[in-house]
């Protein structure tokens, strides 16, 4: 899983509560992006960011939030708005903003009840 | 939106066959990338190949592109009960300034010892 870590590994929370999921990298690169994977399904982007302090909407950003205050750190917060929150988060990051290649790192399976 | 779709679905084949999996997408692409997910964990990527190529062979991977076709194939050759994980095709696409990647569902491979 490269330079990426996520944790934790497992989460659960109870419906009604805002949750971040943390993502560090140590690879120093510059964009870094939060996927969301359902069963048996492709991973979707739900937001990006391709330097510190700036960062963009993905296909279903709606529910969620990010912060990029620091090069190696992308924390997305999974707020109670996001109305199906269960699934397995990966944070995935890439050289530069015209790279093609991405690293994942080890994901994220949420469990909201 | 996802862009590529894999087929097949699942895929058991006995160890050593050769396994064969195909990515079709829409619109037009920069490159498309081969990533392999073991269960439970990050994506890792395999192989890239861009719009102008046509085949590219990385150890037992080797995968064919048809721009006109809109396809792509990913072929695993003498596979191993080590090669079973599920396969997503990438499409990379140029927005905003920044190259990002659409995945397909993916097919999941069994390879039986």
């Amino acid at each position: 899983d490269g330079g990426i870590t996520q944790s934790p590994k497992y989460l659960f929370r109870k419906e009604g509560q805002n949750v971040t999921l943390s993502c560090e990298q140590n690879l120093n690169h510059d964009a870094m992006y939060w996927y969301r994977q359902d069963p048996g399904q492709g991973l979707r982007l739900i937001y990006y960011s391709q330097i510190v302090n700036d960062f963009q909407k993905g296909d279903i950003a709606e529910g969620y939030s990010v912060s990029r205050e620091k090069k190696e750190s992308f924390p997305l917060t999974v707020t109670s708005a996001q109305k199906n929150p269960t699934a397995f988060y990966l944070c995935a990051s890439k050289e530069a903003v015209a790279a093609y290649e991405q690293y994942f790192g080890p994901g994220t399976r949420l469990t909201v009840t | 939106s996802q862009q590529g779709e894999e087929d097949p679905q699942a895929l058991s084949i006995q160890e050593g066959e050769n396994a064969t999996m195909n990515c079709s997408y829409k619109t037009s692409i920069n490159n498309l990338q081969w990533y392999r997910q073991n269960s439970g964990r990050g994506l890792v990527h395999l192989i890239l190949i861009r719009s102008n190529e046509r085949e590219k062979h990385s150890g037992r991977l080797r995968v064919t592109l048809d721009t006109s076709k809109k396809s792509s194939s990913l072929l695993i050759t003498a596979s191993r009960a080590a090669d079973t994980a599920s396969y997503f095709c990438a499409t990379g696409n140029s927005g905003a300034g920044s190259y990002q990647l659409t995945f397909g569902k993916g097919t999941k491979l069994s390879v039986i010892p």
